[in-house]
Order: structure tokens, then sequence, then C-alpha cells
């Protein structure tokens, strides 16, 4: 069955520093990855996804993503920190096939201290 | 402007009654979703529509039906048979529907309280 792991219900950064939120994925076939964040009492918003390619993804708001095939991973990345991007990220998945469903990790809560 | 507009924000629900979330979108998208998202769960898939006139169960959609009767609108019911439905409620659309790795875009959500 597929499924999508975030190992870290919260992960906590000082503000300028870089951050990673971790993602690990179980899916058969191709897998097609997706970064989403949501904001208190909001919908889901699109951060980048990787469906072919490049294994680095640059996405929104200077995120980014790396593609890991032999560690099943698809970790999200910033290079610096912003207290704004506190916010809860979920990491994505759909298997391919002919429909479009999504499999989301349970969230990882990020606390970008000043 | 484009998007997916979800109604009510905010719904309570009374035991044994039924209630009913809008979701409509003017992106033109042919698949839309409706999503449950509770606490330390992430999203659950609840229904999906590929096409007018055309839906399939998600993983939890005992206690749920819906309709797609035009491209542009899916509402959700919530039925008194849906025994713990306080949650929130995202409503989500693609396009095309037929494959998979398209970008899937959500609604703002709506929270559903039993009183």
């Amino acid at each position: 069955a597929q499924s999508v792991a975030q190992p870290e219900d919260q992960v906590n950064v000082a503000e300028g520093n870089p951050l990673t939120v971790k993602c690990t994925y179980s899916v058969s076939g191709n897998p097609y990855l997706f970064w989403y964040v949501q904001y208190p009492n909001r919908g889901l918003q699109f951060l980048l996804k990787y469906i072919t390619g490049d294994n680095l993804v640059k996405g929104s708001y200077g995120f980014e993503a790396e593609f890991n095939k032999s560690q099943t991973s698809f970790h999200l990345k910033k290079p610096s920190a912003l207290v704004s991007d506190s916010a809860l990220y979920f990491c994505a998945s759909s298997g391919g096939g002919a429909t479009n469903k999504l499999i989301f990790g349970t969230g990882t809560l990020l606390a970008v201290q000043p | 402007d484009g998007g997916i507009t979800q109604s009510p924000k905010y719904l309570f629900r009374k035991e044994g009654q039924n209630v009913t979330l809008s979701c409509e979108q003017n992106l033109n998208h042919d698949a839309m979703y409706w999503y449950r998202q509770d606490p330390g769960q992430g999203l659950r898939l609840i229904y999906y529509s590929q096409i007018v006139n055309d839906f399939q169960k998600g993983d939890i959609a005992e206690g749920y039906s819906v309709s797609r009767e035009k491209k542009e609108s899916f509402p959700l019911t919530v039925t008194s048979a849906q025994k713990n439905p306080t949650a929130f409620y995202l409503c989500a659309s693609s396009i095309p529907a037929g494959s998979s790795g398209n970008t899937i875009y959500f609604g703002e959500g709506s929270w559903l309280t039993v009183v």
C-alpha cells in the first residue's frame, strides 16, 4: 500500500538558519511527490512537486526539495528560514495510474524563532 | 479571481441532522475532491470525481454523500450516519482528470462542529 511518512511532528529552527522538513515515501510505480503548506485555519497552498527530471526541485517562497530515489525521500529545504515560514507542512504522493489521488503524510509543524 | 470557494466557513450540526458543504470552482478543472482533516492524521480522502455525473468513494466515504451535476460544483453532504463529523473539510480540484502528477489546488476549508 502507498504511504507517506513525516517522521517529525515539529521542527524548530532559528530565523536565518537553514531548515529541513523530512519526508519519506512508499509508492509502487513512479512516485509523484508534492509539498504543501497550511497556515492556521486556512486551506493548503501548493509549494512544489517532483514528477521527473532534475532531482532538485525549486518552488514558491524560496523552498526547494530533493528527490532521492535510493533513500525514498523527498525532504523540503530552505537556506534561510523566516518567522513567516512558521506553518504546517504536508508531504504527499500520487503513485501514478489513471487517477490523481494524493496520499498525505501527517504533517510537520515548523516553528521559526526570531 | 479564479479559485475554489467553500461555504460556509463554519457550520454547526445537531445530532441526527444532515448538513451540506458547498464547493464551487471556476478554474475549469475536471477533477474535484473532498478531504477531511483531523489533528495528527493528515488529510484523508472522502470522495472524488473525475468528470460530471461520476464520482468514486475515497478511503473514508461512510456517512458522506456527494453529487457532481455541474463541472463547477461538488457539494458534500455529511449525513447523520457519520458518527464523528467534527473536523476541517477541504475541497480541491485539478486538471486534467485522467493522469497522475497534476497539481491539486485547495479551497480555504470549512469547519464542521457537532453541537
